[in-house]
């Protein structure tokens, strides 16, 4: 069974620092890209990041670039990100997703259950 | 980057309607297109990828179409479990969302 357990996610001050994990289990992990993706409390989602299957390419969206940093640890079979210059706009639930392909297309097949950040001083 | 609209904003429907909900693209995006329930409280669950193939056990009252800049989602016959947000995404440039549909009981 493919499972994506997150953690890490709390209460932190503007400026401060977090970093995220998102276990993954149940399915080859160093095989597939990873996402990021966040929604604020009565929000829609946002995608957030995502990290090819070695870890040598990444991608942000705009609103995070140069504060997030996407990795993983393959032999760990962890997905991270780490949060740096935090904001109250950062406020949000973040999902790691898994980045599934079949015939050409690509999609975002499983999702964990969230981890709540909250920046606020 | 491409751009995600969805209509309506929200609808209300009865157990048993036909349900449709519009995604647009801001450029072609081919068939590059999912759509996700989301439900208060827990993550998005994908019902369809490529635009009309619909995911393993998702129930077939659940329909895609389209290609390039306008999708639709249908339910053939709302059922009491399908009061939820459904989201469309294009996987055609990176990741967008489209803003969501609120799905609740008339």
């Amino acid at each position: 069974e493919v499972q994506l357990v997150e953690s890490g996610g709390g209460l932190v001050q503007p400026g401060g620092s977090l970093r995220l994990s998102c276990a993954a289990s149940g399915f080859p992990f160093s095989s597939y890209w990873m996402h990021w993706v966040r929604q604020a409390p009565g929000k829609g989602l946002v995608w957030v990041s995502r990290i090819n299957s070695d870890g040598s390419s990444t991608s942000y969206a705009d609103s995070v670039k140069g504060r997030f940093t996407i990795s993983r640890d393959n032999a760990k079979n962890t997905l991270y990100l780490q949060m740096n210059s935090l904001r109250a706009e950062d406020t949000a639930v973040y999902y790691c997703a898994r980045w599934s392909h079949s015939s050409g297309y690509y999609y975002l097949d499983y999702w964990g259950q969230g981890t709540l950040v909250t920046v606020s001083s | 980057d491409i751009q995600m609209t969805q209509s309506p904003s929200s609808l209300s429907a009865s157990v048993g309607d036909r349900v449709t909900i519009t995604c647009r693209a801001s450029q072609s995006i081919s068939s590059y297109l999912s759509w996700f329930q989301q439900k208060p409280g827990k993550p998005p669950k994908l019902l369809i990828y490529a635009a009309s193939t619909l995911q393993s056990g998702v129930p077939s009252r659940f329909s895609g179409s389209g290609s390039g800049t306008d999708f639709t989602l249908t339910i053939s016959s709302l059922q009491p479990e399908d009061f939820a947000t459904y989201y469309c995404q294009q996987s055609y440039s990176t990741v967008t969302f489209g803003p969501g549909t609120k799905v609740d009981i008339k």
